[in-house]
């Protein structure tokens, strides 16, 4: 397998425009998470899903936030309006579900994020 | 409310030494703990998991870590670093199962490890 796939690997935009951030989770993996690792805040969990149903959001920064996953293959995150404070590294990971709840989680390479 | 606490941000070590770093949780119930490792401009990646049994934990590239349930710690080792194991390295904690809405992984915040020839 390749491993959870993440694009684009880098992005910069200008505040106050919309960022879409895309991730294919490893083949078979029910759990899908959406990480921020910024050096002030460390690693941030945003949101799960589980089998495409969002379970706990309450990482999400605020409204300018939203993620989705419209099938097993594939998740968005979306940021609109970007603002400076966004910039961060965002990583996606997933695992495999509730007969491998002690699998750890698998990590994509992230997607670095400056708002200017 | 589970947390994790990594107490150096930054260990140093020479070539061939011993490397400590270290890691102690808090969560309701048994923990099932986890470290990972980041190398520069990269994710994260699996070294190894405590679930049950035994407390010493091998894993990749040769390190090993003691579950110390009293002293609520999972401190990671290796008996000879290495230069290539500079990195970045995260302890991860998260409760016994107990349903969906346990899978959240708790992170530290990372301790810079450095090698040095």
């Amino acid at each position: 397998d390749a491993g959870v796939i993440q694009s684009p690997r880098h992005e910069v935009t200008e505040m106050g425009q919309e960022v879409t951030l895309r991730c294919k989770p490893i083949s078979g993996h029910d759990y899908l998470f959406w990480y921020r690792q910024t050096m002030m805040r460390g690693l941030e969990l945003l949101i799960y899903f589980n089998n495409n149903v969002p379970i706990d959001d309450s990482g999400m920064p605020e409204d300018r936030f939203s993620a989705k996953m419209p099938n097993a293959s594939f998740s968005t995150l979306k940021i609109q309006p970007s603002e400076p404070r966004d910039s961060a590294v965002y990583f996606c990971a997933s695992s495999p579900g509730l007969a491998g709840y002690s699998y750890e989680q698998y990590f994509g390479p992230g997607t670095r994020l400056t708002v200017t | 409310a589970q947390s994790v606490a990594q107490p150096e941000d930054q260990v140093n070590v020479a070539e061939g030494n011993p490397l400590t770093v270290k890691c102690t949780y808090s969560v309701s119930g048994n923990p099932y703990l986890f470290w990972y490792v980041q190398y520069p401009n990269r994710g994260l990646q699996f070294l190894l998991k405590y679930i049950t049994g035994d407390n010493l934990v091998k894993g990749s590239y040769g390190f090993e870590a003691e579950f110390n349930k009293s002293q609520t710690s999972f401190h990671l080792k290796k008996p000879s670093a290495l230069v290539s194991d500079s990195a970045l390295y995260f302890c991860a904690v998260r409760p016994e199962y107990s349903g969906a809405g346990s899978y959240q992984l708790t992170f530290g915040k990372g301790t810079k490890l450095s090698v040095i020839p």
